[in-house]
This record gives structure tokens, C-alpha cells and sequence, in this order.
């Protein structure tokens, strides 16, 4: 069974860095063809995708949001990070990491992190 | 970047009626190399992830409904719920998975009439 869970700060303040976790289950960030995302949702609005990362360690990202994020993965831990600098409060949103796969497109989510960004 | 629409926000069907939503994306999705459309759907109900309902446009995820059905293909696709029940009442979302960056649809909320 794969399971992938968010974890980071509730709270951050404006310019602050925003890192968050995802930690999983079920399957290896080591395996050919893994391949873990991060998307988010403002509260009420629609979802956003933000970066991906492969079992072979090629990054991709949001072309928005390319210059203020990181994608990386810590084999050891199973987990994958996200750091996003600068934030702001227009970056108040649930947090969300999903495997991709090459078929199925986000088959397996986590439960999301609200994150907000407020002085 | 490819921009996905869907259409519309927001519909409200009764009960055991049908229910269709469109998404159309600025670009072709459709691969050359496998002839397969690279666009699925999500159903997202109150402090849930999404869940993915279909997916290359018109393959059902294993559990999901068979009132549930896609179709559509290269830019012009669409959810259909053929007989709408009180559990369906959910935002939808199309996005595509042709190639980075991955983009959804804005969503559009089903509700029961």
C-alpha cells in the first residue's frame, strides 16, 4: 500500500522559507520510474503544480515558480523536500505531495498541509 | 505552458439525471507515439485530496463507478455522470500529463439540483 504524507510549518511569515516534507511509504524514491510532486490549493481556489522529481534525480518545475523553488530527495529517509523562498501571502494553500505515474497521471496523494503565510 | 478550461464553474443536475463537464486544452495532448490522450480527471470533495476518477482520457480508475465516463481527445475533452447521485457532489478537475509543466483545469462544482 502506498501512502505519502506532508509535514511542515503551519505558519510561516512573509520572505520567509517554506520547507516541506514528504514522507512515503509503499514505494522508493530509488525505483525506475518513481516519480513525486508537489501541487498545491489556495483555500476555495483550484490546484497548482509546483515541482516534480525522478528516481533517476531530474527536476522539474513550475515555470511561474521555478526561480523561488527547490525540489529534493533524501534516499535514506524515503522523503522528498520542497523549499520555496520569499513567500507571501498569496501563498497560503494546502500543500500537497502526489506520485505521477507515466500511464495514470497523480495516482497516490497525501493528505495535504495547510500552510499560511501571515505576519 | 498548456492552459486547460473547463466549462462550467458550476452545475446543479438532480438526482439520477446526467451531468457533463468540458475541458478544452490550448494545446493537443494527444501522443504521436502511443496514440493516447494524456488527460485525466479528479473528483475532490470538502478537506480531501483529490481523487483520480480517469485516466488517458476515457479508462476508468480500478473502484471507480462505471456511472463515470470520459471522452474526448486532443484538445476537446469530457466528464460525463450518467445518473448523478448525492455522493458525486464534489469539484471536478481535468489536467493534463503531456509533459512538464502539468497544468489543471480551473474546476467545476457539481452540485445536486
Amino acid at each position: 500500500q502506498v501512502t505519502l504524507k506532508e509535514s511542515g510549518p503551519a505558519l510561516v511569515k512573509p520572505t520567509q522559507t517554506l520547507t516541506l516534507t514528504c514522507t512515503f511509504s509503499g514505494l522508493s524514491i530509488t525505483t525506475s520510474g518513481v516519480r513525486v510532486n508537489w501541487i498545491r490549493q489556495p483555500p476555495g481556489k483550484a490546484l497548482e503544480w509546483l515541482a516534480r522529481i525522478d528516481w533517476d534525480d531530474d527536476k522539474f518545475y513550475s515555470t511561474s515558480l521555478k526561480t523561488r523553488l527547490t525540489i529534493s530527495k533524501d534516499t535514506s529517509k524515503n522523503q522528498v523536500v520542497l523549499t520555496m523562498t520569499n513567500m507571501d501571502p498569496v501563498d497560503t494553500a494546502t500543500y500537497y505531495c502526489a506520485h505521477i505515474s507515466t500511464s495514470k497521471s497523480f495516482d497516490y496523494w497525501g493528505q495535504g498541509t495547510l500552510v499560511t503565510v501571515s505576519s | 505552458d498548456i492552459v486547460m478550461t473547463q466549462s462550467p464553474d458550476s452545475l446543479a443536475v438532480s438526482l439520477g439525471e446526467r451531468a457533463t463537464i468540458n475541458c478544452k486544452s490550448s494545446q493537443s495532448v494527444l501522443s504521436s507515439s502511443n496514440n493516447e490522450n494524456y488527460l485525466a480527471w479528479y473528483q475532490q470533495k470538502p478537506r480531501q485530496p483529490p481523487k483520480l476518477l480517469i485516466y488517458w482520457a476515457s479508462t476508468r480508475e480500478s473502484g471507480v463507478p462505471d456511472r463515470f465516463s470520459g471522452s474526448g481527445s486532443g484538445t476537446d475533452f469530457t466528464l460525463t455522470i450518467s445518473s448523478l447521485q448525492a455522493e458525486d457532489v464534489a469539484v471536478y478537475y481535468c489536467q493534463h500529463y503531456y509533459a512538464t509543466p502539468y497544468s489543471f483545469g480551473q474546476g467545476t462544482k457539481v452540485e445536486i439540483k
